[in-house]
């Protein structure tokens, strides 16, 4: 089993209709990374949070660190919200390394 | 403040070959972390370099080394190419070891 879990794997929607993606992890962490990565591209910070909720655009993101759960929402969405999405769980004291979740592959339709 | 740059952005190379990557960090940082990324999957962490020192260590054979330079910028170098070496090459820099920021990633094509 993964220490990060995404959920779903692959997800079609239909542009403006509001997504969701879940992640949830069973290690300890102090904050979680959402990454976004487009078809054939590098990797883009969307979000790093260790409370509550924050949003950028039509981008929301929330976690509960009790439930060990975080979700990653898109209102109105578009086809170019189209790509990857990825949690992660940045190192904590004495690791060094990220762990990435399994990856939501998410495509809009126009 | 710039971001994390990385060349060459793509790159053909012979199995057998020997390969050069090159990331800047972004200005700040002093740890740069490298994945391989595989067409289809996640990112394999590679390794890890910290104040110029290797801080840890994927599942990688000896043949993938770096360096770290004093201006925390850093080379990954791939000898003996094989074709499953074929994938995007991620850098990530960060402030120690907490929040990586991604460069754009280079494509190697192993022939």
């Amino acid at each position: 089993k993964n220490e990060v879990e995404q959920s779903p794997q692959n997800l079609t929607a239909q542009e403006g209709e509001f997504i969701t993606i879940n992640c949830s992890y069973s290690v300890g962490i102090s904050a979680l990374h959402w990454l976004q990565q487009h078809p054939g591209g590098g990797i883009v910070s969307l979000f790093m949070l260790s409370s509550g909720k924050k949003k950028h655009g039509r981008l929301i993101a929330t976690i509960n660190i009790q439930e060990k759960h975080s979700s990653l929402h898109i209102t109105a969405s578009h086809p170019r919200d189209s790509a990857v999405y990825i949690c992660a769980v940045p190192p904590t004291s004495g690791t060094y390394k990220y762990i990435f979740g399994t990856g939501t592959r998410l495509k809009v339709l126009a | 403040e710039t971001g994390v740059t990385q060349s060459p952005t793509h790159l053909i190379k012979t199995r057998g070959q020997q390969v050069t990557l090159r990331c800047s960090s972004q200005s700040g940082h002093n740890t740069v972390s490298w994945y391989q990324q595989a067409l289809g999957q996640g990112p394999q962490f590679i390794f890890q370099y910290y104040r110029e020192e290797e801080n840890g260590r994927g599942n990688f054979p000896p043949r993938f080394s770096g360096l770290q330079f004093p201006n925390y910028s850093s080379e990954l170098n791939v000898n003996a190419l094989e074709l499953d070496d074929s994938a995007l090459y991620l850098c990530a820099s960060s402030l120690e070891s907490y929040e990586q920021y991604f460069g754009p990633g280079t494509r190697l094509t192993v022939t």
